[in-house]
């Protein structure tokens, strides 16, 4: 009952931005736009959160669209190492219950 | 300071044993989760505790699966008769509560079942 929709795999090269496109049509006001990613073998990895303010940090920068139905994560430099697969999920703010579901992600490859 | 760590990273079992597999969130974290994820698939859901409160355990597959929170700290998460389609890497997460945040994931326990 994931409440994101992401492509199954996208491809990017080396040096150039990655694009990650995020659709969340149903998301609630006080729902965040989480990013992880999760690199082969290894535990997810926390990116990057934002409400409605596009965001950014050491890693990426997260574009979400005015109507908040979707979101654009955006690796600007893309290296090998970027390769992954990227989840995006939505989660209410403050307080209460959490409980997170994972979809199936992008498989982000970075290509030489 | 110290991740989320978890063990045994690897384990191997016959099928039909009973296994446990260890999570030691970080220090201060209330929230706990577990989650399984099978080759190539994404994670699914086991298990969250919160604090004091009752655990939600909607995402256990079956009554073969249990899980402790002890203490609010370390959670143990048990496979009784363990099965084929048990094979899976098994993912402990841990979070502050309290306004947004983020889930810091240990490094798994892959378990092979024989």
């Amino acid at each position: 009952d994931a409440k994101t929709t992401q492509p199954p795999s996208m491809d990017c090269a080396e040096g150039r931005a990655a694009n990650l496109p995020c659709n969340h049509s149903t998301i609630s006001g006080n729902e965040y736009v989480y990013w992880y990613r999760q690199i082969h073998s290894q535990g997810p990895q926390y990116i990057i959160h934002g409400l409605k303010n596009n965001e950014t940090n050491e890693m990426a920068s997260l574009i979400i669209t005015e109507d908040r139905k979707s979101s654009t994560l955006i690796l600007p430099h893309a290296t090998l190492r970027d390769t992954a697969v990227y989840y995006c999920i939505v989660r209410p703010d403050s307080g209460g219950y959490q409980k997170v579901t994972f979809g199936i992600g992008t498989k982000l490859q970075v290509i030489p | 300071g110290a991740g989320v760590s978890q063990s045994p990273s690897n384990k191997v079992t016959e099928k039909g044993k009973d296994v446990e597999l260890r999570c030691d969130p970080i220090s201060g974290h209330t929230a706990l989760y577990w989650y399984r994820q099978s080759l190539g698939q994404g994670l699914e859901f086991l298990i969250y505790f919160q604090g004091n409160s009752a655990p939600d355990k909607s995402g256990l597959p079956s009554d073969r699966f249990s899980a402790e929170r002890t203490g609010g700290s370390v959670s143990t998460l048990t496979i009784q008769r363990t099965q084929q389609e048990d094979s899976a890497v098994y993912l402990c997460a841990s979070a502050k509560t309290g306004g947004p945040y983020e889930q810091y994931f240990g490094p798994g326990t892959r378990l092979t079942v024989t």
